[in-house]
């Protein structure tokens, strides 16, 4: 997606901390999303920040929310092998395109064991 | 926990056909999505519906239209179809117009010969 950007690609050996960064231009969107996708599957929603907050932790995985340099991270701890999928970040359309979700190009994560 | 149900799972058609792709929301969600994802790409958004009626269009073809139904299902109908249509097709779903959190089916794999 043109309005949100993603690195492509990243590798973390089993175990280690994985952060995946995105940044995004609408500065009305509502939320922020973190969406998973192996291989020929669907997007699984992983978790969602609203925009006024600046982090959310769940269980593995913690969102940082820098709205001023518009950044969203996804920090996933001790990964594992079955974490190894397509990581997309999205922002809702907020003022200016409601509900509709803009993605970005979605970050390859591989998992070296 | 029931999820969003798209069928076909896969669809071959050739050039010039058409296809009825078909969504079942998450049961009291009155939202649907319809995305288009193409190879190694972001999924995009297609158009929306809200209680039966158009809430959003985006970047869908003259080609293509969809509906709600009073049941809340979607189908999304494709005419003409050219080869560059060729892509997996999701449809997702809201609690509630407004709440932008959506969950996505498996998708439909349409693949134009």
């Amino acid at each position: 997606g043109e309005d949100v950007e993603q690195s492509l690609f990243l590798s973390v050996r089993e175990g280690d901390s994985s952060v995946i960064n995105c940044t995004y231009t609408d500065s009305s969107s509502t939320y922020l999303y973190w969406y998973k996708q192996e291989p020929g599957a669907g997007l699984q929603l992983l978790t969602y920040i609203f925009s006024n907050m600046d982090m959310k932790q769940d269980q593995r995985l913690t969102v940082l929310l820098n709205k001023k340099d518009k950044h969203l991270s996804l920090r996933i701890a001790d990964t594992q092998t079955g974490d190894s999928a397509i990581y997309f970040c999205a922002e809702d359309g907020g003022e200016t395109s409601g509900s509709r979700l803009t993605f970005g190009e979605g970050t390859q994560l591989t998992v070296n064991p | 926990a029931a999820g969003v149900i798209q069928s076909p799972r896969h669809l071959i058609k050739e050039k010039r056909e058409t296809a009825t792709l078909k969504c079942y929301p998450i049961p009291r969600h009155d939202t649907v999505y319809w995305y288009q994802q193409g190879p190694g790409q972001d999924p995009q958004f297609l158009i929306s519906f809200y209680e039966k009626m158009q809430s959003d269009k985006g970047s869908i073809p003259d080609r293509f239209s969809a509906q709600q139904f009073s049941d809340y299902h979607s189908e999304l109908n494709m005419s003409s179809l050219e080869l560059g249509d060729s892509a997996l097709y999701f449809c997702a779903s809201s609690p509630r117009q407004g709440r932008t959190e959506a969950f996505f089916g498996q998708g439909t794999r349409l693949t134009v010969v």
